[in-house]
Formats: C-alpha cells, structure tokens, sequence
C-alpha cells in the first residue's frame, strides 16, 4: 500500500535548463493531478488525468510546460526553457476517480529551484 | 469560475477551540474538502462535506451550508502538532477539478 511518490524531491537548476518531474501514483486510481504550490500561496492547479481520456490542460501556465501519463499510471510534467518565475513546489495527486467526493492523495513534492 | 476565501492566519491557545471559516462562490456545487498542510509536507485529507450540517470525527468537525457558500473546520482539544495550513477546496458541478483556498495558517502555543 504505498503512497503517492515524486521524484526527485529536490531539484536545482539553472535559468534556460529543462527538467522532468515524476511522479508514481497510487495503484488503481485513475484520477491524477499536477499542482504547483509557491511559498505562501495555495495549491494552483496545472493538469489533470483521467484514465486514457485526453488530460485537461486548462491550469498550465505557458506552452513550456507539458505533461504524460503511460499507461495511466506513472505521469512525466516537462518544463522546458525553465524561468525563475518556474520556482515552487509541484505536487502530484492521485483519486480513485476524479469526481467530487473523492479524496486526493498528495505525494510529498517536488521542490524546483530555478537559478 | 469559482472563488474560494479564507482567513491567511490564524492563532490559538494549546487546549482552546479554533474555527476557521471558507467562504466559496461557484457555478453549481459538488463537494468541499479539507485539508491539512504541516510545513514542508504533502496536504492530508481531512474531511467531505456534500451536504449541509456538520461532519464530527474525533477532534476536528466540519460544517457545510450550501445556500449560504460556507463551511468552516472546528478544530477542539488544540495541540501543538495542529499548527498547520488548512486547505479548503470546493467542487463546481460537473467539474473534475477542485479549486483550493490560500490556506489558512493556524499557529498553536502553548
């Protein structure tokens, strides 16, 4: 029974660089978001899974940013060309479904810093 | 769209009892959860409200008016491990995507 996991916990980059975030859902839930959360802020949403259906990408900020999800399990969020302004912690959450009334299991985050 | 308030930080007394409040406008409604945020840690479920009244579990309860677009989470018995950011986040109907509140930071002393 694990839990939602990310890797890597930490990153450190330089302006310019692109990074990959992962993260590995909780097995069987089919719901997965991305959230992007900045120090002091709430949770901004940036895209959401569901199953095999196309992915909502109605909360990513600019076309630098995209996302996948193989299998409708493990999800990849790519940030290309990364700004300072990309700086914050991403989290990833899965749900048995994505309907209201379904908790979401966040995993720990990934915090990335932009130099 | 939605809009989802709550008060950004919040203190009490180790003991006491503690309310924070959310208020949410949205197209339709279909839920309301809260979470629990410590610093530097992933949010953890609290509580699901979809219909009105209140929602008690040990020490912490949750209320939910859907005419008036409120709820608010009853924290009894505080201890200092509550110091934390609870997260409100409410379902628009129809919508598979819950908007959050800021969080409201509660500071515990002793």
């Amino acid at each position: 029974g694990a839990g939602v996991s990310q890797s890597p916990s930490n990153k450190v980059t330089e302006k310019g660089k692109d990074v990959e975030l992962r993260c590995d859902p909780i097995s069987g839930h089919t719901a997965l978001y991305w959230y992007r959360q900045s120090l002091g802020q709430g949770l901004e949403f940036l895209i959401y899974f569901q199953g095999n259906s196309a992915p909502d990408k109605s909360g990513l900020p600019s076309d630098r940013f995209s996302a996948e999800r193989t299998g409708g399990s493990v999800s990849t969020l790519t940030i290309q060309r990364t700004q300072q302004e990309d700086s914050a912690v991403y989290l990833c959450a899965s749900s048995r479904r994505g309907s209201g009334g379904n908790e979401q299991f966040f995993g720990p985050g990934t915090r990335l810093t932009v130099l | 769209g939605q809009n989802i308030d709550q008060p950004t930080e919040m203190t009490a007394t180790e003991g006491a009892i503690v309310q924070i409040n959310c208020t949410y406008q949205t197209s339709g409604f279909n839920g309301l959860f809260w979470y629990q945020q410590h610093a530097g840690e992933a949010p953890t479920f609290l509580s699901y409200n979809v219909l009105d009244g209140l929602e008690e579990k040990g020490r912490f309860s949750s209320f939910l008016s859907r005419s008036k677009g409120y709820s608010y989470l009853l924290l009894k018995e505080l201890q200092m491990k509550d110091s934390a950011s609870y997260l409100c986040a409410a379902y628009s109907g129809g919508s598979y995507i819950p908007t959050f509140g800021r969080g409201t930071s509660l500071i515990v002393h002793p």
